[in-house]
This record gives C-alpha cells, sequence and structure tokens, in this order.
C-alpha cells in the first residue's frame, strides 16, 4: 500500500511568486491533514479536509494560503503570494477515522523563500 | 494557552544508554497521545499512541510510554539505545472534544546516539 506522498520535496522561489504543494493521501483515507514546520518551531496544524469538505481550518495563517481538495483525493495549498515568513517544511498527513486513529505523514515539502 | 512541552531539544548520549524523553501537556480534557518519529531523510512515523486502557503503550522498536494522567505526562523511554535511534522525536496529543482530530505538537527532541 502506498503511503502519502507529496511534491514537490523541495522549492526555492522568490518573495511574492505563487507556489502550489501537492498531497495525494493514502487510498481510502477520508482525512486529509495540512502541517507546517517553521524552522526552529513546533510542527502546527494548518487546516483538515474530510473528503472534499474543508471541516477545520483555524490554523491557517492567512488569507494568502488556500487549500483544496479535488473530489475528496489529493489535495493543494497554495500560498500567493509568498512571503519569506512562509519558508518551512508542509507535512500532509491523512488517516481513515478521526477520532483514535493514527495520521500517516508524508515526506513534506520544503518550501524556501528568497 | 493550551500546549505541549518536551523537555529537552537536543540530548546526545552513547549506545546502551537508556533514554527518556519527558513530555507534558497542558489541556484539562480527554487527550490522545502520540509520539512520532522522524528519522534523518524519512518522514514523521508513529512510534507508539495511547488511546485508553493500560497506561505503559509499547511501540515499535523497543520503545514504550507511560501516560500518568494526574501529571499530563506521558514520557517516551527506551532501556538500551541503538546507533540508529539518531532521529528526531515529537510528543503529540488530540483533544477528543477538540475539532476533528487535529495534532498538537511539541517542538520536538532531537536524539544523537554516539557509537
Amino acid at each position: 500500500e502506498a503511503g502519502v506522498t507529496q511534491f514537490p520535496s523541495h522549492s526555492v522561489i522568490e518573495k511574492g511568486q505563487t507556489v502550489t504543494l501537492r498531497c495525494d493521501p493514502i487510498s481510502g483515507h477520508d482525512n486529509l491533514y495540512w502541517y507546517r514546520r517553521v524552522m526552529g518551531k513546533e510542527i502546527k496544524f494548518l487546516l483538515h479536509f474530510v473528503k472534499e469538505s474543508k471541516q477545520d481550518e483555524s490554523g491557517m495563517p492567512n488569507n494568502r494560503f488556500l487549500a483544496e481538495r479535488t473530489g475528496g483525493t489529493y489535495s493543494t495549498l497554495k500560498v500567493q503570494p509568498a512571503e519569506l515568513e512562509d519558508s518551512g517544511v508542509y507535512f500532509c498527513a491523512s488517516s481513515q477515522e478521526v477520532f483514535a486513529d493514527t495520521q500517516y505523514f508524508g515526506p513534506g515539502t520544503r518550501l524556501t523563500v528568497l | 494557552a493550551q500546549s505541549v512541552s518536551q523537555h529537552n531539544h537536543h540530548v546526545i548520549l552513547s549506545e546502551a544508554a537508556s533514554l527518556e524523553l519527558g513530555c507534558n501537556y497542558s489541556y484539562g480534557g480527554t487527550v490522545n497521545l502520540f509520539w512520532y518519529v522522524q528519522y534523518p531523510g524519512q518522514h514523521l512515523q508513529l512510534l507508539l499512541k495511547y488511546f485508553s486502557g493500560d497506561p505503559l503503550v509499547k511501540g515499535i522498536k523497543g520503545f514504550e510510554a507511560e501516560f500518568i494522567k494526574s501529571k499530563f505526562s506521558f514520557n517516551l523511554r527506551k532501556p538500551s539505545v541503538q546507533w540508529s535511534d539518531t532521529a528526531e522525536y515529537f510528543c503529540a496529543v488530540t483533544l477528543i472534544t477538540d475539532s476533528w482530530g487535529k495534532l498538537q505538537f511539541g517542538a520536538g527532541t532531537q536524539v544523537v546516539v554516539t557509537p
């Protein structure tokens, strides 16, 4: 069974540009989460999808971040326009159930904004 | 503010030494508790988890953790570490009455095991 995959693994962009990160969850997992780790800080929750619906987006930093989940399968996280403070590692995770279940993480996308 | 605290940011120890990593949380409700590990160049993976029942949980690779509700703690232990245990370890919590299972992480502990 394939795990959670993320693309790209690294992205280097200039301030003001747009970047789109992609996450493919484990097949059959309705729950998809995005997290971010800024250097030196803890991993922080960004948002949660149940199928194609945004269930909780309380962790999204601001309206420069837009997440979508097409047809309840893969998800994209777009940052537009990117700022320096957006640099960090963006993790995606998926799970079958919401409660009392394990979230399986992807390898992360390291975003560097210059 | 609700938080997860990991007591050490960096730990260096020799092979065969015992390891204990502290984790405390400040949530007042019922929680699910996790330890995740990230080996160099790899993705985060689950070491062990506690949902209910026996507060002493055993995970992969010889790790165990004990949930002490009165102390709001979930410390990770391994009696004898190996060089391959070099990794970053993360304690995480979900509050079951909170929204939809989001994980709240501690800052992580970087563990280096020397030969």
